[in-house]
């Protein structure tokens, strides 16, 4: 079954600090993989999405994530945040259904 | 190109009335997906449409809730009698052909508060 795991609940970061956000999952063959950011009284705004390819993928708003099949992993990184990007951020899993599977989410946090 | 529309935005009823959450999709897009998104369980996808088809059901919390495609440009989400429990956010997103390789685009939500 596809499972979605983000470790991190909550992180805090100053501005201009850079960004790594974990997100694992499982499933049994090459998965579809997205994250998604939520700022609040919003719905999920697609940041990037990664199907096949170049495992490096770019984003909206400076973000990139790499896929990392050894690993099972689709890690969210930005190199210099900005006060605008706490939000909360969604890592999902979709494959051969309609759905997707999202993870539990992080919270992002950012000091001026 | 306007986004996936939800109405209303905000609603609050007493518990045992009637509930009923509007979503107008993406045009073009054939797959229709509701979510209910609480703090202690998350975003929950509740059920899913594709060419105006329930495809799956099985997030439906019971039979209080219902939804609906009449066409391919509005759905609906009803929950009748509304319970405290059922205070939420619930979104609509939409995608094209309904293989997830494709993003789904999610609408602002709903936010329902059940007294």
């Amino acid at each position: 079954a596809q499972s979605v795991t983000q470790p991190d609940i909550h992180i805090t970061v100053s501005e201009g600090a850079s960004l790594e956000l974990r997100c694992n999952y499982s499933y049994g063959a090459t998965p579809y993989l997205f994250w998604y950011v939520q700022s609040p009284g919003q719905g999920l705004q697609l940041l990037l999405k990664y199907f096949s390819g170049d495992t490096l993928v770019q984003g909206i708003k400076g973000f990139e994530a790499e896929f990392k099949r050894s690993q099972s992993s689709f890690n969210l990184r930005k190199p210099s945040v900005h006060w605008s990007d706490a939000a909360e951020y969604f890592c999902a899993v979709g494959g051969n259904t309609d759905k997707l599977i999202f993870g539990t989410g992080t919270r992002l946090q950012v000091f001026p | 190109d306007a986004g996936v529309i939800q109405s209303p935005r905000h609603e609050v009823t007493e518990m045992g009335q009637e509930v009923t959450l509007r979503c107008k999709p993406i045009s073009g897009h054939n797959s229709l997906f509701w979510y209910r998104q609480t703090m202690m369980r998350g975003l929950e996808l509740l059920i899913y449409f594709n060419n105006n088809v329930p495809i799956d059901d099985s997030g439906m919390p019971e039979d209080r809730f219902s939804a609906k495609m009449p066409n391919a440009s509005f759905s609906t989400l009803k929950i009748q009698p509304s319970e405290p429990r059922d205070s939420a956010v619930y979104f609509c997103a939409s995608s094209f052909t309904g293989y997830s390789n494709q993003p789904q685009h999610f609408g602002d939500g709903t936010r329902l508060s059940i007294l």
